[in-house]
C-alpha cells in the first residue's frame, strides 16, 4: 500500500522556470492538500481540495496553481519560479477533510531549490 | 503571538530518560489536537491524537489542558529511535484551513 506518492523528490529550477509537482494517493481519500515547510516555520497550507472537482486557496497561495485531476491525483504548478519558493513541499490527504478530527497522511516531500 | 508555539529545542536526553514537551495554543476555540513525528528530511507522521481525558500509547502519553491552553507529550524510557522532531498540531475548528502546525521540538536521544 503506497499511501501518498509525490514526485519528484528533488528539483532545481532557475528563476522564471515552471514545473509541476505530482501527487497521488491510493487510500480513496476525499481531501488533498499541498503544504510547504520552511526552516523555523510550521507547515503552511498552499492549496487544498476538499473533494474531487474543488480547489481552494490556503494560507500562502501566491505563485502557485493546482489541479485536482481526479480523486487520486492533485498537482501543484509553479508558473514562474522565484527564489522565495525554495522550500520543501509536502502533499497530504485525509479521508474527510474539514472535520474536527481529520488525520493527515503525507507524501515523502519534494526538496525544491530556485536559483 | 503565534497560534501554536513550541520550544524548538534541541532536547538532548540519555537513553532511558523521561522527557516532556509542551505546546501552547492561542485560540481558545481550538477543537482537536495532535502530535506528529517528523524524522530528518522525511514526511510528518501522525503519532497520536490528544484527548481531553488524556491518552496513552505505550511509552507515550499526551495531555490536554484547556484552561491553560497547552498540550503535552511525555515520552518514557527514551529510545535512540525516538530521536526526531515532534510537531504539535491544532485544529481550531471545522474547515480545511484551520489546521495549524507548530515549528516542532527536536529530540535527540543519546546513547
Amino acid at each position: 500500500n503506497a499511501g501518498v506518492t509525490q514526485t519528484p523528490k528533488f528539483q532545481v529550477l532557475k528563476t522564471g522556470q515552471s514545473m509541476t509537482l505530482q501527487c497521488a494517493q491510493d487510500m480513496n481519500h476525499n481531501s488533498m492538500y499541498w503544504y510547504r515547510q520552511d526552516p523555523g516555520m510550521g507547515l503552511r497550507l498552499i492549496y487544498y481540495s476538499a473533494s474531487e472537482g474543488t480547489t481552494d486557496k490556503g494560507e500562502v497561495p501566491n505563485g502557485y496553481n493546482v489541479s485536482r485531476l481526479n480523486k487520486r491525483e492533485f498537482s501543484l504548478r509553479l508558473e514562474s519560479a522565484a527564489p522565495s519558493q525554495t522550500s520543501v513541499y509536502f502533499c497530504a490527504s485525509s479521508e474527510f477533510g474539514g472535520t474536527d478530527n481529520e488525520k493527515l497522511f503525507f507524501g515523502s516531500g519534494t526538496q525544491l531549490s530556485v536559483l | 503571538r503565534k497560534e501554536v508555539e513550541q520550544d524548538p529545542g534541541p532536547f538532548n536526553v540519555p537513553e532511558g530518560a523521561t522527557v516532556a514537551f509542551n505546546c501552547t495554543y492561542s485560540n481558545s476555540a481550538s477543537q482537536s489536537f495532535f502530535w506528529y513525528r517528523q524524522d530528518c528530511r522525511k514526511e510528518p507522521k501522525l503519532l497520536m491524537s490528544v484527548y481531553s481525558s488524556g491518552n496513552e500509547d505505550g511509552r507515550f502519553t499526551a495531555q490536554l489542558n484547556r484552561a491553560s491552553q497547552y498540550i503535552s507529550l511525555l515520552i518514557r524510557d527514551s529510545k535512540l529511535s525516538d530521536s526526531a522532531t515532534y510537531l504539535c498540531v491544532v485544529n481550531i475548528g471545522r474547515g480545511y484551513q484551520k489546521v495549524t502546525f507548530g515549528i516542532g521540538t527536536k529530540l535527540q536521544v543519546i546513547p
